[in-house]
């Protein structure tokens, strides 16, 4: 079964770029799914951070807009997060996690497999 | 709207049934799916859709949605379901957002 692996530095400084690369194994990430980024802050609850389709389509958080970039690699099987101009504010545990569709009647979005998650601090 | 708001906290006797809510605009056009997160750990989905649960999610668990408020179920809760849970839909203003609830905590007593 698909299984997701985040990676990236655990400490970033102020005002720099936090880089996270999320790998995908025991699948494709050329299917038919998005592919998402979450974060959690210490104590507090979820935020997602945005998604991309293998083809490249992206949606983005509008508070995180400005600073977030999702990009993928199907070459490596992976997708990535680049969020500049960080603050200690975006010190928070990162997951992936792949985003499905479901529509009968309605349509669901879930989000069926997630990472480990990697904690990443902002500090100097 | 992008907004789910759920109830802080609620507790459970154990073996007893335990509803938890989310309420949300967007609710009323998409089914949302609902995470449970223990400490230390990732979430986990454990309803998605109309009523689906993922394979190895208790039948324990079940979900129900009515206008803009859609509802996890616990029936017979048992002291490893003492965790958060977040729901989690698309918003509906159509720039194909997602929002996650403000989450609440389970305590099984």
């Amino acid at each position: 079964q698909v299984q997701l692996q985040e990676s990236g530095p655990g400490l970033v400084k102020p005002s720099g770029t936090l880089s996270l690369t999320c790998a995908v194994s025991g699948g494709s990430i050329s299917s038919s799914n998005w592919w998402s980024w979450v974060r959690q802050p210490p104590g507090k609850g979820l935020e997602w951070i945005g998604e991309i389709y293998h083809s490249g389509s992206t949606n983005y958080n509008p508070s995180l807009k400005s600073r977030v970039t999702i990009s993928v690699d199907k070459s490596k099987n992976q997708f990535s997060l680049k969020l500049s101009s960080v603050t200690a504010a975006d010190t928070a545990v990162y997951y992936c996690a792949r985003l499905r569709i479901a529509v009968a009647g309605r349509t669901g979005y879930y989000m069926d497999v997630w990472g480990k998650g990697t904690t990443v601090t902002v500090s100097s | 709207s992008s907004e789910l708001t759920q109830d802080p906290a609620v507790s459970v006797a154990l073996g007893q049934t335990v509803r938890i809510t989310c309420q949300g605009d967007s609710l009323r056009s998409y089914y949302a799916s609902w995470y449970q997160q223990k400490p230390g750990q990732a979430p986990v989905l454990v309803i998605y859709g109309k009523n689906n649960r993922p394979s190895g999610i208790p039948d324990r668990f079940s979900g129900s949605s009515s206008g803009n408020t859609a509802s996890l179920t616990i029936t017979g809760a048992q002291a490893e379901d003492e965790a958060d849970y977040y729901c989690n839909s698309r918003d509906s203003s159509g720039n194909h957002l997602t929002v996650f609830g403000t989450g609440t905590k389970v305590t099984v007593l």
